[in-house]
């Protein structure tokens, strides 16, 4: 089974900042996907970025971007310069290969980004 | 197009009542799945519908919940006996099964309240 540790329970940080929001994973799987997940107080689930574990190449969307540590089945966020509509809750999730798989989810890290 | 859609928003039962939380997928997609959302904690795998497969129940906590999802489409999600730690939102999310990785999408949850 897979397990999934978000660390930091809330984090705070000043508007136009970086922050980077901490993921380690444990699992015997060689290929699978992880993923950053956004919650805003309107509860809806978005995706804000995603890693195959074959691709040595960190995934970047805009000012989102991830450190993957293979090895070290480390898999942390990294927000840079910061905005107020970032302030969410944040999701680290794992999702075995092949196709439709169920997500397992981290216990998540409350973000505010302060103006 | 739309997104997931869950009804009720939110739902206040008492214990032992029984309750029936609905999922309408994006048109479409194959696949769908159930998470329960605790208080302070991440999602948690309940239950994986796909396609004409049969499901995926490994999440269900105890024998009171059930889901089934008619014409492999709309899913109800129902609680029977509601205690108190059922409380919780319940999140559906459902992909297509076009490529090997296919996003999950999620819909807003349903806030259920036991009292």
């Amino acid at each position: 089974a897979q397990t999934v540790t978000q660390s930091q329970p809330e984090m705070s940080v000043q508007e136009a900042e970086t922050v980077t929001l901490s993921c380690t994973y444990d699992t015997s799987e060689n290929n699978y996907y992880l993923f950053w997940y956004k919650q805003p107080p309107s509860r809806q689930m978005i995706l804000v970025i995603r890693q195959e574990a074959y691709k040595q190449q960190n995934a970047t969307e805009n000012r989102f971007s991830v450190n993957f540590q293979k090895a070290a089945k480390s898999f942390s966020l990294k927000i840079s310069d910061s905005q107020l509509g970032d302030t969410a809750m944040y999701f680290c999730a794992f999702m075995k290969d092949f196709g439709n798989e169920k997500l397992t989810f981290g216990t998540g890290t409350r973000l505010t980004i302060i103006p | 197009g739309a997104g997931v859609s869950q009804s009720p928003s939110n739902k206040v039962t008492e214990k032992g009542k029984d309750v029936e939380l609905r999922c309408d997928p994006i048109s479409g997609h194959t696949a769908l799945y159930w998470y329960r959302q605790s208080l302070g904690q991440g999602l948690e795998f309940l239950i994986y519908f796909q396609g004409n497969s049969a499901p995926d129940k490994s999440g269900l906590p105890s024998d009171r919940f059930s889901a089934e999802r008619t014409g492999g489409s709309v899913s109800t999600l129902t609680i029977q006996r509601t205690q108190q730690e059922d409380s919780a939102v319940y999140l559906c999310a459902s992909s297509s099964q076009r490529a090997t990785y296919n996003e999950q999408f999620f819909g807003p949850g349903t806030r259920l309240t036991v009292l």
